[in-house]
């Protein structure tokens, strides 16, 4: 099983959906978690982090379950510029390093 | 300018040449890692090193090795470059371990 395991999509969805992203874990002692955008042959960059409360950020609202050890990205009212791919990244191991996904790709049409 | 860079971006080689590929970053963070990503499998760790005198190995370090010449420096070598090899690699920093990573614009190595 891999330790941080996503629906690799694609995701195509109009403008102006809402789409939700869903990601689980392996670790239950993983500490940090974080949703990262990577567009096209870029580096990734963090998108937000996910606090264990739930966090929002504009349109993009990012929910955890450490109980069910999964993390969830939700972005409302999708833009055209959305459209990359999502990574989940997880904070665990003894070295606490963090772990990928391996990505959810969107697209957004116009 | 840039907080983390990488050298060379692209670079195309031949089976059994020695390459090395050249990070700097100037965020002062002491923990830099090297990741190398292939369509459809996420990132994964090579090397990182949380100091310049503390250096590991990754989950895929057979192949690669490292050297930290500074804090602000960080090098990930091929000694003898395999096809399997071709990817794009990523250079990250980091200043704390719960602290996000700040990815470097990646190079892309073909190995022909």
């Amino acid at each position: 099983r891999k330790e941080v395991e996503q629906d690799p999509g694609p995701f195509n969805v109009p403008e102006g959906a809402t789409v939700a992203f869903n990601c689980t874990y392996s670790n239950s002692a993983s500490q940090s978690f974080f949703w990262y955008r990577q567009d096209c042959r870029k580096e990734p960059k963090l998108l937000m982090s996910v606090y264990s409360s739930g966090n929002e950020d504009g349109r993009f609202t990012a929910q955890l379950n450490r109980a069910s050890q999964y993390i969830s990205l939700l972005i409302r009212d999708s833009k055209l510029s959305d459209s990359a791919t999502y990574l989940c990244v997880v904070n665990a191991g003894s070295a606490r390093q963090l772990t990928f996904g391996s990505g959810t790709q969107l697209t957004v049409l116009p | 300018d840039a907080d983390v860079t990488q050298t060379p971006r692209n670079r195309i080689t031949k089976t059994g040449k020695r390459i090395m590929l050249e990070c700097s970053q100037t965020k002062g963070h002491d923990r830099m890692y090297w990741y190398r990503q292939d369509p459809g499998l996420g990132l994964q760790l090579i090397y990182y090193s949380f100091d310049v005198k503390d250096i590991n190995k990754g989950e895929i370090s057979d192949g690669y090795s490292v050297s930290r010449q500074a804090q602000a420096k960080f090098s990930l070598s091929l000694e003898s470059a395999i096809p399997n090899q071709t990817a794009l690699y990523f250079c990250a920093t980091q200043n704390d371990p719960k602290g996000t990573q700040y990815f470097g614009p990646g190079t892309r190595l073909l190995v022909l």
